[in-house]
């Protein structure tokens, strides 16, 4: 059984570009979560997909959008990149079942340096 | 809304000391309580969980928590140190009526010094 991965490891770019960042799910699992995670803060959740569709959208603007492709991978976008979105970017899957729990497992994230 | 509230910031403490990190939350509908660690530039690891029954979790590494609801309280704990438990903690919370978000603390950082 293989557990989160995230692609890149790091990135580097500039203010005003465009960046995508890949996840794939662990195995047997159908959601995915997404978090920023500024230096030396918790994790914020930006949003989660299920089944291919957004169920839960944190505090970020629209120009933080994903998708959720049907093997359950995601990918994170995000639009007119700003300094402030230097973070790492942390994504979780899960299996989210009748009972409505959902014990989320991590990937090691993706570094994002914007310059 | 929920929120969470780690105590401390950094926790220094020797080898083979006995250690405990707090955590408190706040949440009007009930809740589910999380432990992850976060060791230099990885991703998070879940330690433990309460989902419901038993309010004493066990989880890896010899640590365990126990959920207080009356003080609102997931003190994480482990009576024996090692140098390898040198990281961030982090706490976090999740509605039981709704999916996906965590709400997380602001971290405590464990230093076990030999």
């Amino acid at each position: 059984e293989t557990g989160v991965t995230q692609s890149p490891t790091h990135l580097i770019k500039t203010r005003g570009q465009q960046v995508t960042l890949r996840c794939s799910s662990q195995s047997g699992h159908n959601t995915v979560s997404w978090y920023q995670q500024a230096l030396g803060q918790g994790p914020q959740f930006i949003f989660q997909y299920y089944r291919e569709e957004e169920n839960g959208r944190g505090n970020f603007p629209p120009r933080f959008s994903g998708l959720q492709f049907p093997n359950y991978s995601s990918e994170l976008n995000v639009n007119a990149l700003e300094l402030d979105d230097s973070a790492l970017y942390l994504c979780a899957s899960s299996y989210l079942g009748t009972g409505g729990e959902d014990t989320q497992y991590f990937g090691p994230g993706t570094r994002l340096t914007v310059l | 809304a929920q929120s969470v509230t780690q105590l401390d910031s950094q926790v220094p403490v020797f080898e083979e000391a006995p250690v405990e990190l707090r955590c408190n939350y706040s949440s009007s509908v009930s809740v589910y309580l999380f432990w992850y660690v976060q060791y230099p530039n990885q991703g998070l690891q879940l330690l433990l969980k309460y989902l419901s029954g038993s309010t004493l979790v066990k989880g890896i590494n010899g640590f365990e928590a126990e959920f207080n609801k009356s003080q609102t309280s997931f003190h994480l704990r482990k009576p024996s140190v090692h140098i390898s438990d040198t990281a961030e903690y982090f706490c976090a919370v999740r509605k039981m009526s709704n999916t996906g978000k965590l709400i997380f603390g602001q971290g405590t950082t464990l230093q076990v010094k030999p």
